[in-house]
């Protein structure tokens, strides 16, 4: 069964810090992966897709099929990047799409 | 706004009765979804809808039923069956398509006392 994987409940790091959020996944075949963001008291938004190789906010991350990985990067963290990180799969054969259970980034000051 | 409204935001039941809780989207979207969200569980799929009159069941389908009986509404109900109704809701709609985005609606907090 597809399933996505964020290894940690819980980031914190300064201003100014690379910040890399994990994520995993289990699918055999080719996966279509997103990262959504959850700022506080703000619907959960999609942040960025891998399809599209795109920075936003900073942000980046890069499909990795050997390692079955997805991580969400950037090399300077801000204050107001502190939210909720969601990644995501979609699509297979029953066209899910499917949540991880999430990782809360701090960033502190 | 957002364009896919939930209702209402906050909603208090008591144990043993069902409840329906709203999705209404006006994006023209054809795939809907209901998620049940607790903390540090993320987001698990209850039901999902790719066209009107048809349903899948998600990854926590026990104790909810849904309809889709148009294309913009998808109201869930939490039956009495569900062990453990009490969580926040959230409802997405998309295009059909894996590359498509999911917008999200403001959620429902479902209290059952």
């Amino acid at each position: 069964a597809q399933r996505v994987t964020q290894p940690e409940k819980l980031l914190s790091v300064f201003k100014g810090a690379p910040v890399e959020l994990k994520c995993n996944y289990s699918y055999s075949g080719s996966p279509e992966l997103f990262w959504y963001v959850q700022y506080s008291r703000q619907r959960l938004q999609l942040l960025l897709r891998h399809i599209s190789r795109e920075s936003i906010k900073g942000f980046t991350a890069d499909l990795n099929k050997g390692e079955t990985s997805f991580h969400l990067k950037k090399p300077f963290a801000q204050e107001e990047d502190s939210a909720m990180y969601y990644c995501a799969f979609h699509g297979g054969a029953t066209n899910k799409l499917i949540f991880g259970t999430g990782t809360l980034l701090a960033v502190q000051p | 706004d957002g364009g896919i409204t939930q209702s209402p935001k906050y909603l208090f039941r008591k144990e043993g009765q069902n409840v329906t809780l709203s999705c209404e989207q006006n994006l023209n979207h054809d795939a809907m979804y209901w998620y049940r969200q607790d903390p540090g569980q993320g987001l698990r799929l209850i039901y999902y809808s790719q066209i009107v009159n048809d349903f899948q069941k998600g990854d926590i389908a026990e104790g909810y039923s849904v309809s889709r009986e148009k294309k913009e509404s998808f109201p869930l109900t939490v039956t009495s069956a569900q062990k453990n109704p009490t969580a926040f809701y959230l409802c997405a709609s998309s295009s059909v398509g894996a590359l498509t985005e999911a917008f999200f609606g403001q959620g429902t907090r479902l209290t059952v006392v």
